[in-house]
């Protein structure tokens, strides 16, 4: 099956840096990739979807300006959290597909924990 | 707007048993139900896809149901192992979102040696 690779898994930070996370599919190009957060025991939430050489769209209640998207190819999508505090640890996730493919193929996720 | 609920939210069995895990919906116009596992602190694996035209699938001994008039879906484990201990996801794709999916919350499973 398709593999998406994230990386880091995990990541600790100081409160108002920058941490960039990278998602990367590696056997298919991914015309729109995911990103999630999760918190312990809650579901994944949707944060934004992005598009290979667009901009990202967000959804309702996530800062575009905190949280960075480049699509800047077919294979790799960033997300960067920018001037992080303690809040914004979690758990984030993305996921890739390819064309009209309704399946996604998720990354293995980074734990962010700001200190 | 499509919830998802899972129940239970957490179950541990010992090992050999078959066992249900179960899903429900509020909004039955769905394209699809996917069941996927997440081990602790690692993404999604998808087990099962199901169409909203088909009544289940099967994979192994996983096996995953669809009423999509009621809302419902289990997926159903049969002779546990250890290795099936994980949390497991289930996911609606009714069209509502950037990627379509409402996620439940999960049932986290330990299988006891």
């Amino acid at each position: 099956g398709a593999v998406v690779s994230q990386h880091p898994s995990r990541v600790i930070c100081k409160s108002g840096t920058s941490v960039k996370i990278e998602c990367r599919s590696l056997d298919f190009q991914a015309t729109t990739m995911f990103w999630y957060r999760q918190f312990p025991k809650k579901s994944l939430m949707l944060m934004a979807t992005s598009n290979e050489g667009s901009k990202a769209t967000y959804e309702q209640g996530v800062e575009k300006d905190k949280f960075l998207i480049n699509h800047a190819s077919l294979t790799l999508s960033t997300l960067t959290v920018t001037s992080a505090h303690p809040e914004d640890s979690s758990f984030y996730i993305c996921s890739a597909r390819w064309g009209g493919n309704e399946k996604l193929f998720f990354g293995s996720g980074t734990q962010l924990s700001v200190l | 707007k499509q919830e998802v609920t899972q129940i239970p939210a957490a179950l541990s069995v010992p090992e050999g048993e078959n066992l249900v895990l179960n899903c429900s919906f509020t909004d039955s116009a769905i394209y699809n139900l996917q069941w996927f596992r997440q081990d602790p602190g690692k993404g999604l694996t998808s087990l099962l896809l199901i169409q909203s035209s088909q009544r289940e699938q099967t994979s192994g001994r996983l096996n995953a149901s669809l009423d999509k008039s009621s809302g419902r879906s289990t997926l159903y484990i049969a002779a546990s192992q250890p290795g099936d201990s994980a949390t497991y996801l289930c996911a609606v794709n009714s069209g509502g979102g950037a990627d379509g999916l409402t996620f439940g919350k999960g049932t986290h499973l330990i299988i006891q040696p």
